[in-house]
C-alpha cells in the first residue's frame, strides 16, 4: 500500500545542532507539506512544494528550510534548532488535480525536542 | 476574528447521545470544507469533506452555512470510539488547488464516556 512514512519518529537534540527530519511518500503525489502542532496553536504550515525543485514558504518558515530533489522526499531542516522549535511536526502529502477538494495524507509525526 | 475558530471542548458525551461541533471561518470567498479528526498523537485524517447542500455519513453529518460563515459536524449514536479531537480545515483560495492554503482549526476534543 502506498504511504508517507517520516523518520525520526522521536528525536531530542542541543540548541544550535542542525537537524534534519525526513518525509517520503509512495503516491507518487505532486504536493508535499510540512506543518507543526503545539498547543494552543494547531497545525501551522511551515513549507510546502507542489512539484520537483518548488519550494514555498509557509506560516511559520522562519528557522526551517526544505528541498525538492524528487517526487518522493521533502526533507525538513532545521539550521540551528531552538527550544522554541520543540515540537510535533507532521508531513503531508496530496495528489494535484486543480481542484482544492483533495485529500491530504498525513504522515505519523516527528516529535522533536530542542534542550 | 480569527481564520478558522473552533470551541476548543472538551465535550463529555455519555456513549449514544448527539453531539454538535460548530467552526466558523473568516474569508467569506473560501472555497471548500473538510472536517478531520485526531485521536491523541496520532496524524490529524480526513473524516468528511463539507459540501454547499450538506452530507451525511453514516452517524455523520456535515453542514455548510455560507451566508454565517460556518460549518458543523453532528455525531449521532455517539461510541466510544468516537473519541478524539476534530479539526475544522478550511481553503480559502479562490480558485481551488492550492493546498498549501488549507486553515486548520485548532480542534474540539470530544470525549465519549460509557
Amino acid at each position: 500500500d502506498a504511504e508517507i512514512t517520516q523518520s525520526p519518529r522521536h528525536k531530542i537534540t542541543e540548541t544550535g545542532r542542525q537537524v534534519t527530519l525526513a518525509c517520503h511518500q509512495t503516491w507518487n503525489h505532486n504536493n508535499m507539506f510540512w506543518y507543526r502542532q503545539d498547543l494552543g496553536h494547531g497545525l501551522r504550515l511551515i513549507h510546502y512544494s507542489y512539484g520537483v525543485h518548488d519550494t514555498n514558504k509557509g506560516e511559520v518558515s522562519d528557522g526551517y528550510s526544505v528541498s525538492r530533489s524528487n517526487t518522493e522526499d521533502l526533507p525538513l531542516t532545521l539550521e540551528s534548532a531552538a527550544s522554541s522549535q520543540t515540537s510535533v511536526y507532521f508531513c503531508a502529502s496530496s495528489e494535484y488535480a486543480g481542484t482544492s477538494g483533495n485529500t491530504i495524507y498525513f504522515g505519523e509525526g516527528s516529535w522533536l525536542t530542542v534542550v | 476574528r480569527k481564520e478558522v475558530e473552533q470551541d476548543p471542548g472538551p465535550f463529555n458525551v455519555p456513549e449514544g447521545a448527539t453531539v454538535a461541533f460548530n467552526c466558523t471561518y473568516s474569508n467569506s470567498a473560501s472555497q471548500s470544507f473538510f472536517w478531520y479528526r485526531q485521536d491523541c498523537r496520532k496524524e490529524p485524517k480526513l473524516l468528511m469533506s463539507v459540501y454547499s447542500s450538506g452530507n451525511e455519513d453514516g452517524r455523520f453529518t456535515a453542514q455548510l452555512n455560507r451566508a454565517s460563515q460556518y460549518i458543523s459536524l453532528l455525531i449521532r449514536d455517539s461510541k466510544l470510539s468516537d473519541s478524539a479531537t476534530y479539526l475544522c480545515v478550511v481553503n480559502p483560495s479562490k480558485y481551488g488547488g492550492s493546498q498549501g492554503n488549507l486553515i486548520f482549526g485548532k480542534g474540539t476534543k470530544l470525549s465519549v464516556k460509557p
